[in-house]
C-alpha cells in the first residue's frame, strides 16, 4: 500500500523562487492536511482540507497556498520562498473526523 | 487555545530500564490523545492512541493512561531496547476541529546497548 506520498523527498530553493510539494494518498480519505517541522517545536499546522474543494488555515498558513481539486491530491505551494521556511514538511491524512492521521515520510526544504 | 507540553529532551537510558516521557495538555473541549514516534529519517508512525478519560493505550509494550483529572497522557515502557531510539510526540485531537492534531515539541530518546 502506498499510504501517504510526498515529493519530492529533498529539495534547496533560492530565495523568491516558487516550488509546490505534493502530496498524494490512495486510501479514499477525505481529510488532509500539512504541518511543518521545526526543532524543538514539534509539528505545526498549516493548512487542511475536509473534503475536495474545502481548504482552510492552520496555526501557520502565512506564505503557503494550497487546493483540493481532488481527494487523492493536496498540494502546497511556496509563492515566495524565504530562508524562514527552511523546515520538514509532512502531508497527512484521515479518513474522517476521529480517525487515524496518517503521515507520508516528510519533504525537506532548505531555503538559502 | 489547545496545547500539549512534553518533557525535554534528550532522555537517555540503558537498554532494559524503564522509560517515562511526561506528556500533559490543556484543551477547550474533551480530546483525544496520541503518542507518535519518528525514527531517523522517516515521518511519523503512531505509537497509541486513546480517546476518552481512563482509557489506557498500548502497542509494542509501550503504554499510556488518558489521565482527564491531571489533563495527563505519559508515556511508559517497562524496558527499552535500542531500537526504541526515536523522537516521540505527544499529541492531542478535537474531533470538532477537522481532526487536526496539536503537539508536544517532542522527546528525543536514546537507548544504550
Amino acid at each position: 500500500n502506498a499510504g501517504v506520498t510526498q515529493t519530492p523527498k529533498f529539495q534547496v530553493l533560492k530565495t523568491g523562487q516558487s516550488m509546490t510539494l505534493q502530496c498524494a494518498q490512495d486510501m479514499n480519505h477525505e481529510y488532509m492536511s500539512w504541518y511543518r517541522q521545526d526543532p524543538g517545536m514539534g509539528l505545526r499546522l498549516i493548512h487542511y482540507s475536509v473534503g475536495a474543494g474545502i481548504t482552510d488555515q492552520g496555526e501557520v498558513p502565512n506564505g503557503y497556498n494550497v487546493s483540493r481539486s481532488t481527494t487523492e491530491d493536496f498540494p502546497l505551494r511556496l509563492l515566495s520562498a524565504a530562508p524562514s521556511q527552511t523546515s520538514v514538511y509532512f502531508c497527512a491524512s484521515a479518513r474522517g473526523a476521529g480517525n487515524t492521521i496518517y503521515f507520508g515520510e516528510g519533504s525537506w526544504l532548505t531555503v538559502v | 487555545g489547545n496545547s500539549v507540553t512534553q518533557m525535554e529532551g534528550p532522555v537517555t537510558l540503558s537498554e532494559e530500564a524503564f522509560l517515562t516521557i511526561n506528556c500533559t495538555y490543556t484543551a477547550t473541549g474533551y480530546p483525544s490523545l496520541f503518542w507518535y514516534v519518528q525514527y531517523p529519517g522517516e515521518g511519523l508512525q503512531l505509537l497509541l492512541k486513546a480517546t476518552k478519560a481512563d482509557d489506557k493505550g498500548s502497542n509494542k509494550g509501550f503504554e499510556a493512561t488518558y489521565r482527564k483529572e491531571t489533563t495527563s497522557f505519559h508515556l511508559e515502557k517497562g524496558s527499552v531496547q535500542v531500537s526504541d531510539s526515536a523522537v516521540y510526540f505527544c499529541a492531542l485531537s478535537e474531533n470538532n476541529a477537522g481532526n487536526m492534531l496539536t503537539f508536544g515539541g517532542g522527546t528525543r530518546l536514546m537507548v544504550k546497548p
